[in-house]
């Protein structure tokens, strides 16, 4: 089955620096790669996915890189502010013979972003 | 829109007790998921339904650990009997009907947290 590594486990940065966290992935079938931001004590949510038919995406100031060919993609957080405080999770999915697979989530990191 | 509903919100027992949880998904949503996250590690798949039939259950502890979701809407988790390292928080979520190159968001309910002494 599918294996989602991801690097680092803890982040600390200052505010206004940039964040980059990085996951690598197995299975060379995935092709959905979501990131999802859990708060302390709240449900994971959706900030940002792509599909493998692209290479990045941005949405303001996160961005998502994808590298099919090594099997990693990262997520790039600029100009951060102390509400990005929060564990990152990456996922990745792939199609099955029913449909899409469910995610396949890394271990998570947390991003403090100190004041 | 609603979410997905999760109960209870906390729940401890005794190790060889039995617990139930139970998930509402978004209405509409055919797809749902059990999800397992233990303190410090990302959500691992327990099982995921579309309707009312199971797709994946291949990292479910049968022995222990059913799910069911008769009617295709609501469904509920079950460990009998529980084991200390059965302590996490289970994650529900559900999704659109998952096609097979169309990916739809998949929405988390709060999750139960459960204890077991």
């Amino acid at each position: 089955g599918e294996n989602v590594e991801q690097h680092p486990s803890t982040l600390s940065v200052q505010e206004g620096d940039s964040a980059v966290i990085k996951c690598t992935y197995s299975d060379s079938a995935s092709n959905y790669f979501p990131w999802y931001k859990q708060e302390l004590g709240k449900r994971p949510q959706l900030i940002i996915d792509i599909r493998s038919n692209v290479g990045e995406k941005k949405d303001q100031r996160i961005a998502v890189t994808l590298n099919k060919t090594a099997k990693h993609f990262s997520l790039h957080i600029t100009e951060t502010q102390p509400e990005d405080s929060a564990v990152y999770f990456c996922a990745a999915s792939r199609k099955g013979d029913t449909g899409r697979r469910a995610l396949t989530f890394g271990s998570g990191t947390r991003l403090q972003v100190q004041p | 829109e609603a979410g997905v509903a999760q109960s209870p919100r906390y729940k401890i027992i005794e190790k060889r007790q039995s617990v139930a949880f139970w998930c509402n998904p978004i209405s509409g949503h055919a797809t749902l998921y059990w999800y397992q996250q233990i303190l410090g590690q990302g959500p691992k798949l327990l099982i995921q339904f579309q309707n009312n039939g199971v797709v994946d259950d291949s990292q479910l502890p049968k022995d222990r650990f059913s799910a069911e979701r008769l009617k295709g809407v609501d469904s509920t988790l079950k460990i009998q009997p529980a084991k200390l390292e059965d302590s996490a928080v289970y994650l529900c979520a559900s999704s659109l009907k998952q096609t097979g190159t169309v990916n739809t968001e998949a929405f988390f309910g709060q999750g139960t947290r459960l204890t077991v002494v």
